[in-house]
């Protein structure tokens, strides 16, 4: 497997634009989450879903923010309007429930978009 | 407010040091405990999964433990060498809320000097 897959890798955009990143899961993983990677804040969880739905999102800053699952093996993160303060770093990463006590294993990390917003 | 703490925050230790880290948590609606290692300019990797109380898991030199009805999970890495240099995070999945919440703390970031 190729592992979580994340686009695009760098991405410049100027304020008051529309950003959106990508993500593919690995296949067969039920649980998608997003992420943004600050000085301040360190790794912060933006939102996660399990099979295609939405479950926390109480870590989205605001309504700029938006994440969609459409389907099993996609997920995007969309921000509108872009702010310079959303310049960071953005993962995704997916994990599974295994086992019969619904364990939920380790997280893989995708490579990250790094984000600037002039 | 649920929160993952790690100490310390960094450290800096000689090659062949054996070494140690505490992650804290919240020990009520406990689901699991995940130790991640990232390093700079990468993505983070993970080591191990907790789940049970006394759990005690093992990765080469890289080994944890975990308590989870006082809250609290070690990592150990014996005979430290510079490619352990890294952030070590830990997260905790807790399921009190209704909905099931996944935090992670800070991070201790290590660097091992050669």
């Amino acid at each position: 497997d190729a592992g979580v897959i994340q686009s695009p890798r760098h991405e410049v955009t100027e304020m008051g634009q529309e950003v959106t990143l990508r993500c593919k899961p690995i296949s067969g993983h039920d649980y998608l989450f997003w992420y943004r990677q600050t000085m301040m804040r360190g790794l912060e969880l933006l939102i996660y879903f399990n099979n295609n739905v939405p479950i926390d999102d109480s870590g989205m800053p605001e309504d700029r923010f938006s994440a969609k699952m459409p389907n099993a093996s996609f997920s995007t993160l969309k921000i509108q309007p872009s702010e310079p303060r959303d310049s960071a770093v953005y993962f995704c990463a997916s994990s599974r429930t295994s086992g019969d006590s619904q364990q939920r294993d380790e997280q893989f990390f995708g490579p990250g978009t790094r984000l600037t917003v002039l | 407010i649920l929160n993952v703490e790690q100490s310390p925050q960094s450290l800096h230790v000689q090659e062949g040091d054996s070494t140690n880290f505490t992650c804290s948590f919240p020990s009520s609606n406990f689901y699991a405990l995940h130790w991640y290692r990232w390093e700079t300019a990468k993505s983070p990797e993970a080591l191990f999964v907790m789940t049970l109380n006394g759990d005690e898991k093992k990765k080469g030199r890289i080994s944890a433990t975990l308590n989870t009805k006082e809250g609290y999970s070690y990592l150990y890495i014996k005979g430290s060498q510079p490619e352990d240099s890294a952030t070590y995070l830990c997260a905790f999945w807790n399921g009190g809320s209704g909905t099931y919440k996944y935090i992670f703390g800070t991070g201790t970031r290590l660097k091992v000097l050669a």
